[in-house]
């Protein structure tokens, strides 16, 4: 069965430090990876998805990722953060033909200090 | 254009009480999905409505659970009775086209607390 696996549940970083989000999954088909973000009181907003091509996405707010076939890996990277990336980070998969059902880590909290 | 629209933010119930959780999806979205998040775990799909019909609800936990899409514009998840293990934050979202090169557009969530 497909698992998403996020490993470091809270991650805290100084402003303008480059971070890192991992995260693994695994699945016996090819999927479709996706990094969302949660905000405090707000819904969860895409940052950037892979579905094929380049392995290298870029998404909003400087964010970008890269997909490893090899290590079944999708990490999120950005390389200066600011105050206002702290946030809850979702990295979540999709099956082709699941009609779009998302499966997700178990997020990850960034927290950026001044 | 208004986003996806959950109501009530907030909710507290007893156990074995009814709660009804309404989500309004993006205008023209004909796909809904209900998810659900228990504390401390990750974001778990519950089911999957195409206009009025339910697609896959093979997330949905029990019998206890009851989804519904009313002329495929809004839908209401119906929790009867209540148990503690039910308290978590339940996220809708839209989309246009099923599928998953087509963005899902998440609500704020309702935070539900059974005690």
């Amino acid at each position: 069965a497909q698992s998403v696996t996020q490993l470091d549940s809270q991650v805290p970083v100084f402003e303008e430090a480059p971070v890192e989000l991992r995260c693994n999954y695994s699945s016996s088909v090819s999927v479709y990876l996706f990094w969302y973000v949660q905000y405090p009181n707000q819904g969860l907003q895409l940052l950037l998805k892979y579905l094929s091509g380049s392995t290298l996405v870029k998404g909003i707010n400087g964010f970008e990722a890269e997909f490893n076939k090899s290590q079944t890996s999708f990490h999120l990277r950005k390389p200066s953060v600011h105050i206002s990336d702290t946030a809850e980070y979702f990295c979540a998969v999709s099956e082709n033909n699941q009609g779009g059902k998302l499966i997700f880590g178990q997020g990850t909290e960034l927290s950026v200090k001044p | 254009e208004a986003g996806v629209t959950q109501f009530p933010s907030h909710s507290v119930i007893e156990k074995g009480q009814t709660v009804t959780l309404r989500c309004d999806p993006i205008s023209g979205h004909d796909n809904l999905y209900w998810y659900r998040r228990v504390m401390g775990k990750e974001i778990k799909f519950l089911l999957h409505f195409v206009k009025e019909s339910k697609q896959d609800e093979s997330g949905m936990p029990n019998n206890r659970f009851l989804a519904e899409r009313t002329g495929g514009t809004y839908s209401t998840l119906k929790v009867q009775p209540a148990e503690l293990e039910d308290s978590g934050v339940y996220f809708c979202a839209s989309s246009q086209v099923a599928g998953t090169s087509y963005e899902q557009y998440f609500g704020p969530g309702t935070r539900l607390t059974v005690t």
